[in-house]
């Protein structure tokens, strides 16, 4: 089963942009992978669908700030022109036919 | 409009059982996966259980050993849980989330279980 792997956290300044990884496990490369948003306290949100081609998919009201993009075993997530808001955990996941698994998370900080 | 509310929580004893539930409306239930998603406190998301549209077939993450069943009742647009054998490592807020394009694309706002004697 895939295993993904993020950062523990990351911080930019509000108004700049960040770029966030999940990567894939050997084998796994060509998996598609999501991403969500969990703003402090709240439920999860999710964002986007980011495939191997780079080709994303994202999920109704999400801003256009927010892209996703792919190389090799990576799957990233990039916000531009962050706002406070976007101060949350971000969590990539994947599935098979039989399971699902998560990222540890990444904290994002807007300084 | 998507809506998925959890229900059942509570405090429970140590070889406890609880059943969550979760209902939805907005979407035609049964033509859509659906999952169970808990997160410990301060902890990441993990994936618990997920079943298909006509219930077909059920998968769980392998640390449940068995202890926790998924099922739907799509006369009742309802999605349920399980919980038996509970642990108090099994303390978490667990999410109901819809299946959409592979990927659970809406959430609950969740419910709380806190397992301890």
């Amino acid at each position: 089963q895939p295993v993904l792997t993020q950062s523990s956290s990351a911080s930019a300044s509000l108004g700049s942009s960040v770029k966030l990884t999940c990567s894939l496990s050997s084998g796994h490369s060509g998996y598609s992978i999501a991403w969500h948003q969990q703003q402090p306290g709240k439920a999860p949100r999710s964002l986007m669908k980011v495939e191997l081609s780079g080709s994303y998919n994202k999920g109704s009201g999400v801003p256009d700030r927010f892209s996703g993009s792919s190389s090799g075993a990576d799957r990233y997530l990039t916000i531009s022109n962050l706002q406070s808001e976007d101060e949350a955990d971000y969590y990539c996941e994947t599935w098979n036919r039989t399971s699902r698994v998560f990222g540890g998370g990444t904290k994002l900080t807007v300084l | 409009e998507v809506q998925l509310v959890e229900s059942g929580g509570g405090l429970v004893q140590p070889e406890g059982s609880l059943r969550l539930s979760c209902a939805a409306s907005g979407f035609t239930f049964n033509n859509y996966v659906m999952s169970w998603v808990r997160q410990a406190p301060g902890r990441g998301l993990e994936w618990v259980s997920v079943v298909s549209g006509g219930s077909e077939s059920t998968y769980y993450a392998d640390s449940l050993k068995g202890r926790f069943s998924i099922s739907r009742d799509n006369s009742k647009s309802t999605l349920y849980l399980q919980m038996n054998s509970l642990r108090v490592d099994d303390t978490a807020i667990y999410y109901c989330a819809r299946v959409a394009d592979d990927y659970h694309s809406s959430w609950g706002q969740g419910t709380m279980v806190t397992v301890s004697s």
